[in-house]
């Protein structure tokens, strides 16, 4: 069945450095792909998207691209802020109309 | 702006009782689906609701019961609470059709003991 595998975290950066959180699904077709971010006591809430291989989503300054090829939708941020700090679900819509969530990866950030 | 609504925010339960959790949606969302949330396995599915009076089950559908009578509410029941039920859950909503946002309540934290 579809899948979603994520790096394990935690993930401790300090602020401004380089952020990427790896990403690969596995399923029939060509899902459309997302990641969601879960602040400290809240739900989870949409942070981007992409619904085809080679689109780009954005948002906050995050970007993720639809790799067909490898089967990959890896987050990355330039320069991370304490803000940033929470835990990422890598996400696809399957075939079934369900959202399959990966494990999560919690970042911390240090100032 | 209410959005997703979950009712209550903490619980503790004996084992062998039951409870209700209450979800909510001022959407007018026809998708509803409850999720629980555990360390180091993400969100697994446990029913879901394509409109009132459809329901389905998830990945994880076994001691919880699930009704949809109204489009707005969709209530989560543990007929006879175990300690492998204590989980964090989740409740969302979203349009039905399409690739669409879905919009998640506030967690319900639930320890069975």
């Amino acid at each position: 069945g579809d899948s979603v595998t994520q790096m394990e975290g935690p993930v401790t950066l300090s602020e401004e450095a380089f952020l990427t959180i790896n990403c690969t699904y596995t399923a029939t077709g060509y899902p459309s792909l997302f990641w969601y971010v879960q602040y400290p006591g809240e739900g989870l809430q949409l942070l981007l998207k992409a619904t085809k291989a080679d689109d780009k989503g954005s948002n906050k300054g995050f970007e993720a691209t639809y790799r067909k090829e490898t089967t990959s939708f890896h987050l990355e941020k330039g320069s991370v802020q304490v803000s940033d700090s929470a835990v990422y679900f890598c996400a696809l819509y399957s075939s079934a109309s369900k959202i399959i969530f990966g494990s999560g990866t919690r970042l911390s950030i240090r100032p | 702006n209410a959005g997703v609504t979950q009712t209550p925010k903490f619980q503790v339960l004996k084992t062998g009782q039951s409870m209700t959790l209450q979800c909510a949606q001022d959407m007018n969302h026809e998708y509803m689906s409850w999720y629980r949330q555990d360390p180091g396995m993400g969100l697994r599915l446990i029913h879901y609701s394509v409109g009132a009076g459809i329901t389905d089950q998830g990945e994880v559908p076994n001691g919880y019961n699930v009704s949809r009578s109204t489009t707005e509410d969709f209530p989560l029941r543990l007929l006879s609470a175990a300690p492998s039920q204590t989980s964090v859950y989740f409740c969302a909503s979203r349009t039905q059709g399409g690739v669409t946002e879905a919009f998640f309540g506030q967690g319900t934290r639930l320890t069975v003991v």
